[in-house]
Parts: structure tokens; C-alpha cells; sequence
């Protein structure tokens, strides 16, 4: 089983529309939960923290399950410009990361 | 602040060739991370380096790939010799430590081995 695995997609949904990731990893010790977003060609950058408590930013809600292993990023009212891969990242004690292979999402008009 | 610098940012090489792929980190980070994204494996790490001290090289293919960091603000991945097959992205990444873990990644560098 991979350490961090998501759902490659792509969602490809229309603007306005409200999507949803959900990320699972497989170590039950991991401390930290990140959303990275990468765009076409581009580097990764770091989207939101994901806290137990869960957290938003605008139209960014992550959430952090730590009983069933998982963490979700959703996004309300799509837009053109969110269409990009946004990557699931887990740390261990040591506070190295692990990425997800990454989400595809593409927003249409 | 600039932000992480690599170079250079495209790279087409024939197979046998060595291959040196250079960073610059945030000023002020300790901590610096080469990466490797394919579309078949996904971003894997390859080695790390804490106050220019290499902590974990696991990730490291084989030994045709080395890294060096002689000072905080410069480190190279080296690959000797080439194959078709280390062709990918290569990123650099540094954060600081308390730094809310918070990596920032340099713009890559696109390999291609022929």
C-alpha cells in the first residue's frame, strides 16, 4: 500500500461547481496535513495547512480525519484558474514530507 | 526575497553524459530536498540535506546520482553517467526549521536524456 495515495482524476467539472479530494495515507503516527497546488509545468506550492480541527480559506475547506486516515480538500464555486493538481502531503515525526501522487482538476466554462 | 533558484531550467543530454543540476535555497533555510516528478511515479524524494549535512539519501536511485552541498547556499545533483531513463523534473525545495514546515519549491529542471 502506498504511504500517501489519491484519486488521480481528472474531475473535470464546470464553474460555479463545488468539488471534493479526499487523500488517505497509511501511517497512523504522521503529524502534519498539507494541500499543495502545482500547475501546468509549474512547481508545487503549498495551497493550506490541513488542522484537526479542520480549516478554510475562502472558498478552501480541508478537513483531517485521523481515525479513518484521511484528509479532504473541497472547493466551493469553482473557478477557471483552480483547474490545476493539487497534491495530498503527510509528515512523519522527523517532519519529512510525502506527496501524494496528485488530483487533476479541470474547470470548464 | 527571491525565491529557490535552479539551474539550468532545461536540460538535453545524450545517454552516458554527466549530468549536473544546481540549487540555490531561501536564505536563511537549513533544510533542502531534491526532488524527482515523473508522470509514473509521482514526486519522489531523493535525498535531503540539514544544515548542509546529508540526513537521509534513500531515495537516491543508485550511484550514478550524488549530492553535494559544500555551503548553505549551494548544492548539486549529479548523475554520471546519464540514461533515458532519469529523465523527468528535477526540483529543489528548502524551508527552515519552525518555519510551519512550509516547503518552497525552485521552478525545476526539465532533464531529458536521449
Amino acid at each position: 500500500r502506498k504511504e500517501v495515495e489519491q484519486d488521480p482524476g481528472p474531475f473535470n467539472v464546470p464553474e460555479g461547481a463545488t468539488v471534493a479530494f479526499n487523500c488517505t495515507y497509511s501511517n497512523s503516527a504522521s503529524q502534519s496535513f498539507f494541500w499543495y497546488r502545482q500547475d501546468c509545468r509549474k512547481e508545487p506550492k503549498l495551497l493550506m495547512s490541513v488542522y484537526s480541527s479542520g480549516n478554510e480559506d475562502g472558498r478552501f475547506t480541508a478537513q483531517l480525519n485521523r481515525a479513518s486516515q484521511y484528509i479532504s480538500l473541497l472547493i466551493r464555486d469553482s473557478k477557471l484558474s483552480d483547474s490545476a493538481t493539487y497534491l495530498c502531503v503527510v509528515t512523519g515525526g522527523s517532519y519529512i514530507p510525502t506527496f501524494g501522487r496528485g488530483t487533476s482538476l479541470i474547470v470548464h466554462p | 526575497d527571491a525565491g529557490v533558484i535552479q539551474s539550468p531550467r532545461h536540460e538535453v543530454t545524450e545517454m552516458g553524459q554527466e549530468v549536473t543540476l544546481r540549487c540555490k535555497p531561501i536564505s536563511g533555510h537549513d533544510y533542502l530536498f531534491w526532488y524527482r516528478q515523473t508522470m509514473m511515479r509521482g514526486l519522489e524524494l531523493l535525498i535531503y540535506f540539514n544544515n548542509n549535512v546529508p540526513i537521509d539519501d534513500s531515495g537516491m536511485p543508485e550511484d550514478r546520482f550524488s549530492a553535494k552541498m559544500p555551503n548553505a547556499s549551494f548544492s548539486t545533483l549529479k548523475i554520471q553517467p546519464s540514461e533515458p531513463r532519469d529523465s523527468a523534473v528535477y526540483f529543489c525545495a528548502s524551508r527552515r526549521t519552525g518555519g510551519l514546515e512550509t516547503q518552497y519549491f525552485g521552478p525545476g529542471t526539465r532533464l531529458l536524456v536521449l
